[in-house]
């Protein structure tokens, strides 16, 4: 099983519509959760960091969920400019866990 | 927000040729400063972590003597890729954190383009 592991897509969805992602790790003593958005043949940017009590900021929400070892991000209302590759990324015994990322693609 | 800085963005090489790659936070002391590798489709790898003034751990698999890390300030880190070869051709992309600390997001340089031919 892989330390992190997300859906790899690619999700094709709606403009205007919800989508959701989830990510799961594997070590359950893992201390910090981010979001990143990496758009095709650019570097990845920070999207948001995920605390225990959930976050937002915006259209995007962001969640942990320690007992069952995951981490969600939801966005709201979606745009043609969402569409680029999200990855999650896990503090996991002070190394950087990436996962492969889901591709989004936002459909006119 | 952190800056950091990367160049080139994009490089072109013969087969033997050796690259440089330069990483530098333009508004913070990096402590920490991490180097990627990404290849089509792929998720980033860790190629190394390195820490100024000190000598770069580098992840399984990553030749340190192919890929040598100098990170002799703490707001300049270089990667030299050494007798390139095509399989080398990547996306490589620096990282620095401000503290040393992993609870701390990273801050991405814009990537190096490396086509070998």
């Amino acid at each position: 099983r892989k330390e992190v592991e997300q859906d790899p897509g690619p999700f094709n969805v709606p403009e205007g519509a919800t989508v959701a992602f989830n990510c799961t790790y594997s070590n359950s003593a893992s201390q910090s959760f981010f979001w990143y958005r990496q758009d095709c043949r650019k570097e990845p940017k920070l999207l948001m960091s995920v605390y225990s009590s959930g976050n937002e900021d915006g259209r995007f929400t962001a969640q942990l969920n320690r007992a069952s070892q995951y981490i969600s991000l939801l966005i709201r209302d979606s745009k043609l400019s969402d569409s680029a590759t999200y990855l999650c990324v896990v503090n996991s015994n002070y190394q950087l866990i990436w996962g492969a990322g889901t591709k989004l693609i936002i459909k006119p | 927000g952190a800056v950091v800085s990367q160049h080139p963005s994009r490089v072109i090489c013969k087969s033997g040729t050796s690259v440089k790659i330069e990483c530098r936070s333009l508004d913070f002391q990096a402590t920490t400063m991490f180097w990627y590798r990404q290849f089509p489709k792929q998720s980033l790898m860790l190629m190394a972590t390195s820490n100024e003034g000190s000598k770069a751990t580098y992840e399984q698999g990553v030749e340190k003597d192919k890929f040598l890390i100098n990170h002799a300030s703490l707001t300049l880190s270089t990667l030299t890729v050494t007798s390139a070869h095509p399989e080398d051709s990547s996306f490589y992309i620096c990282s620095a954190s401000g503290v040393s600390s992993y609870n701390s997001p990273l801050h991405f340089g814009n990537g190096t383009r490396l086509t070998v031919t």
